[in-house]
């Protein structure tokens, strides 16, 4: 079975510009959560998408935004880019079953802003 | 605010040796913890996992074990070998099915030398 996938691997933007990534979980997988990770904070939670919906929501400006598509399948955008939103992104999948569930990251896509 | 913390940064071990990778918790109603290796480049892998209804979980080399009393979760790796080098994260599962999110500690880097 496939893993977490995203792309692009790698992105390199300029301050003001805007970004979107993407994400496909394992298949059979409902849930899509993405995280920022960085030197200083760590990995931190951004949003969480089922059945197209955002079910929960971390603690980060309204400039991050994402969605979900019928496929499951997520998308982040970073809109209006600062040097800070240099990070790796993580896509982490669960299925979602209705119990506690373990969440299984893609490789990220790391993201520079010069 | 809650959050969930590692005790050392760096562990340095030889080949052979057991490791013993050390988290505090702060949220006493976390029914569920999960740790995670990230090497470079990649995203974090799920290693183990443990409920709450639980002291102590084995798999393959690794054991974790929880402290519910003192809020202290720890993962032993036995017989040390160099790819086990990586950074290590425990997480806390927080959320229900209005939404769900993994709080991650700051990491622990374990270097093995051969």
């Amino acid at each position: 079975k496939a893993g977490v996938t995203q792309t692009p691997r790698y992105l390199i933007k300029t301050r003001g510009q805007q970004v979107t990534l993407s994400c496909s979980p394992i298949s059979g997988h409902r849930s899509v959560s993405w995280y920022q990770q960085t030197p200083g904070q760590g990995l931190q939670f951004l949003f969480e998408y089922f059945s197209e919906t955002q079910r929960n929501k971390g603690n980060f400006p309204g400039r991050f935004s994402g969605r979900q598509f019928s496929n499951s399948r997520s998308e982040m955008n970073v809109s209006t880019l600062e040097l800070g939103d240099s990070a790796l992104y993580l896509c982490a999948s669960s299925l979602s079953s209705g119990g506690v569930e373990t969440q299984y990251f893609g490789p990220g896509t790391r993201l520079l802003v010069l | 605010g809650e959050s969930v913390g590692l005790h050392l940064p760096t562990l340095s071990v030889q080949e052979g040796d057991n490791s013993i990778i050390n988290c505090a918790y702060s949220n006493s109603a976390s029914d569920y913890f999960i740790w995670y290796k990230q090497e470079s480049g990649k995203g974090p892998q799920f290693i183990i996992d443990i409920r709450s209804n639980m002291d102590k979980r084995q798999g393959q080399r690794v054991t974790v074990l929880l402290n519910k009393t003192v809020k202290h979760l720890s993962l032993q790796i036995a017989a040390t070998q160099p790819g086990d080098s990586a950074v290590y994260f425990c997480a806390e599962y927080v959320g229900d099915e209005a939404g769900t999110a993994l709080i991650f500690g700051k990491g622990t880097t374990l270097s093995v030398s051969s």
